[in-house]
């Protein structure tokens, strides 16, 4: 069973510039979630796509945004990058059956994005 | 939206010292998770336990769902115990979809030889 990989591991770019970010989830699982942890804090959830469609969003802005592929795996993209977006971007996956309320998810290794 | 609390903050332990770290939320749960962060960010899954006690070794944690807390055991700590322990939790009442974990702030663990 493979796990949730991320890439890239670290990554730098100036403010203004835009990225993207990549996930694939765990084997069998169906929906990805990405979230944003800024240094000494607990994470902070971003948004998430089920079937494809975003499905739940957190309080971030609309330059941050993401897509779901057919084998679910993601990508998030921030546009119009800040020094404030500097942090660890986590992505999980899950599985989610709907009307069950099991909802355990598995985080990947994670992004470090710099912005200078 | 649902709001998590952990404690201590901080915690210095000796090496083979027991442990009781506590989180506290504000709402029903169908999700409760603790984590273990790495220091390199990994987050390593722990337990899921949303009601109920479990054991792994020498880690458990037990929530009790109608008080709205959880507590994390650790056992005989080791060295490789440090890092930050964060507990995370789903609000109840959501099932399927919306799957959002809200996390404390962690407690930041330091086992000393």
């Amino acid at each position: 069973e493979t796990g949730v990989t991320q890439s890239p591991t670290h990554l730098i770019k100036t403010r203004g510039q835009q990225v993207t970010l990549r996930c694939s989830s765990q084997s069998g699982h169906n929906t990805v979630s990405w979230y944003q942890q800024a240094l000494g804090q607990g994470p902070q959830f971003i948004f998430q796509y089920y079937r494809e469609e975003e499905n739940g969003r957190g309080n971030f802005p609309p330059r941050f945004s993401g897509l779901q592929f057919p084998n679910y795996s993601s990508e998030l993209n921030v546009n119009a990058l800040e020094l404030d977006d500097s942090a660890l971007y986590l992505c999980a996956s899950s599985y989610l059956l709907t009307g069950s309320s099991y909802n355990e998810q598995f985080f990947g290794p994670g992004t470090r994005l710099t912005v200078l | 939206g649902i709001q998590v609390e952990q404690s201590p903050p901080d915690l210095i332990l000796q090496e083979g010292a027991n442990s009781t770290l506590r989180c506290n939320f504000s709402d029903s749960v169908n999700n409760l998770q603790w984590f273990h962060q790495n220091p390199w960010g990994q987050l390593i899954n722990l337990f899921y336990i949303p009601s109920g006690t479990k054991q792994n070794g020498r880690l458990s944690a037990t929530t009790v769902a109608t008080e709205r807390y959880s507590l994390l055991y650790i056992s005989s700590s080791q060295t490789t115990d440090s890092g930050v322990y964060f507990c995370a939790a789903r609000r109840g009442g959501h099932t399927g979809t919306a799957s959002k974990l809200t996390f404390g702030t962690g407690t930041r663990l330091q086992v000393t030889l």
